[in-house]
């Protein structure tokens, strides 16, 4: 079966420009994440969602950061400004499927550099 | 927040040499999860142990698990250039829809040919 996809791989934008981030999870997953991957660090969950519907957007900094699934498929993440802090790996993973809901699949990532 | 912690942060061995990573966490969890990232890669699924499981083995890959000690700990045996990697531990705790996964900082092995 196909990965999960992602595009772009890489973006190099200056602050308080906008960029977007687009995710295509594996076909039948019904749950989707976004990371932020830091250098250095681990991944910390930005927001999950079920379907269409949010699960957990706690960690979402809601003043820059805006998400939305809206076919239950795939997924946009956008930041508007960015700031230099957003530096990071935007990665993106799903669950679903019959054999497992646990095991989350990543795609490649974005690597995201802002000037 | 980050509730994995991983020891040591980094680790280099000679190939044919084992590899153990240890791993903390604070909560009670549902399961525990180890992946793997290659260098400007996803993270990939090496192996999940449930809170009711104290070891379980993949291939060169020995997980244990002490929910009394809130550790856990990788193993990997007759490693390879390969399994050069970042190595992050993810646990889930109860009460989150069973699924909300908190990732520690990850260990960085780099074993030499």
């Amino acid at each position: 079966e196909a990965g999960v996809a992602q595009s772009p791989r890489y973006k190099i934008i200056e602050k308080r420009q906008s960029v977007a981030f687009w995710c295509n999870p594996i076909s039948g997953h019904a749950t989707l994440y976004w990371y932020q991957q830091i250098l250095g660090q681990g991944p910390k969950l930005l927001i999950q969602f079920q379907n269409n519907g949010v699960v957990d957007d706690s960690q979402l900094p809601k003043d820059r950061f805006s998400a939305e699934r809206l076919k239950g498929v795939d997924s946009t993440l956008k930041i508007q400004p960015a700031k230099l802090e957003d530096s990071a790996v935007y990665l993106c993973a799903s669950t679903g499927g019959d054999r497992n809901q646990e095991t989350q699949y990543f795609g490649p990532g974005t690597r995201l550099l802002v000037l | 927040s980050q509730q994995g912690e991983e020891d040591p942060q980094a680790l280099s061995i000679q190939e044919g040499e084992n590899a153990t990573m240890n791993c903390s966490y604070k909560t009670s969890i549902n399961n525990l999860q180890w992946y793997r990232q290659n260098s400007g890669r996803g993270l990939v699924h090496l192996i999940l142990i449930r809170s009711n499981e104290r070891e379980k083995h993949s291939g060169r890959l020995r997980v244990t698990l002490d929910t009394s000690k809130k550790s856990s700990s990788l193993l990997i045996t007759a490693s390879r250039a390969a399994d050069t990697a970042s190595y992050f531990c993810a646990t889930v705790p109860p009460g989150t829809g069973g699924f909300k996964t908190i990732f520690g900082a990850g260990t960085r092995l780099f074993v030499k040919a």
